[in-house]
């Protein structure tokens, strides 16, 4: 069973409008959680990386979540663009190399 | 500053080929990870290495596989004997020494016939 786990895993929006993406993890120990934005065809890019004590953490439209009680993320884009479209994958750091990755969630935004 | 290199893009094999995977990390990093993503699946830990040394290969498979990071040159995932299950888009990132933040190349997609 994956370690991380994301939802939805794919989603359709219209240009302009927003989006939440969420991700349930179990890893443990736990060390920081990061997003990724992966283009078709490219390695993934980070967006945020954030520690234990962090809540919240934003980068420019996007906008990321943590709540380390119940061991959930969630990443939110605000109006949203064509090139918003890829897979936005939630990693779980274990320790200072070691990454869990989810299986991603596939947006594509709609004209 | 070029980011994370890797080569070739894209590699077709017949089954009991060799495969070589090339990543040329960032410059002044000198740490180099390698990740297996399988259709429909997150990227899967495979191994970490620095300079001349393998720190860590607890995700890459006992047999077939070997990975090095010789003091010059690049990084060189080697798969022998290729078979139908080891075709997959295999990701190299990099890091400097100190800093977590992993930077990752475009993947080299490998196809094995």
């Amino acid at each position: 069973k994956n370690q991380v786990e994301q939802s939805p895993q794919s989603l359709i929006i219209l240009e302009g409008k927003n989006c939440t993406l969420q991700c349930n993890y179990t890893v443990s120990p736990f060390s920081n959680l990061r997003w990724y934005k992966q283009d078709t065809g490219r390695g993934p890019v980070s967006l945020t990386i954030m520690t234990f004590s962090e809540n919240t953490k934003s980068n420019g439209r996007y906008t990321a979540t943590l709540d380390a009680d119940t061991k959930q993320s969630s990443l939110h884009i605000t109006a949203s663009q064509l090139s918003d479209s890829a897979s936005y994958i939630c990693v779980v750091s274990v320790n200072d190399y070691k990454l869990s990755f989810g299986a991603g969630t596939t947006v594509t935004v709609r004209a | 500053n070029a980011g994370v290199m890797q080569n070739p893009r894209h590699l077709v094999r017949r089954r009991g080929q060799e495969a070589r995977l090339r990543c040329s990390p960032m410059k002044g990093h000198s740490h180099v990870y390698w990740y297996r993503q399988l259709p429909e699946e997150g990227l899967k830990f495979m191994v970490y290495l620095q300079k001349e040394n393998i720190i860590d290969e607890s995700g890459m498979p006992k047999e077939r596989f070997s990975a090095e990071f010789p003091k010059e040159g690049p990084s060189i995932l080697r798969i022998q004997q290729v078979v139908r299950g080891d075709s997959a888009a295999y990701f190299c990132a990099s890091s400097p020494p100190g800093m977590e933040t992993q930077y990752f190349g475009p993947g080299t997609r490998l196809l094995v016939l």
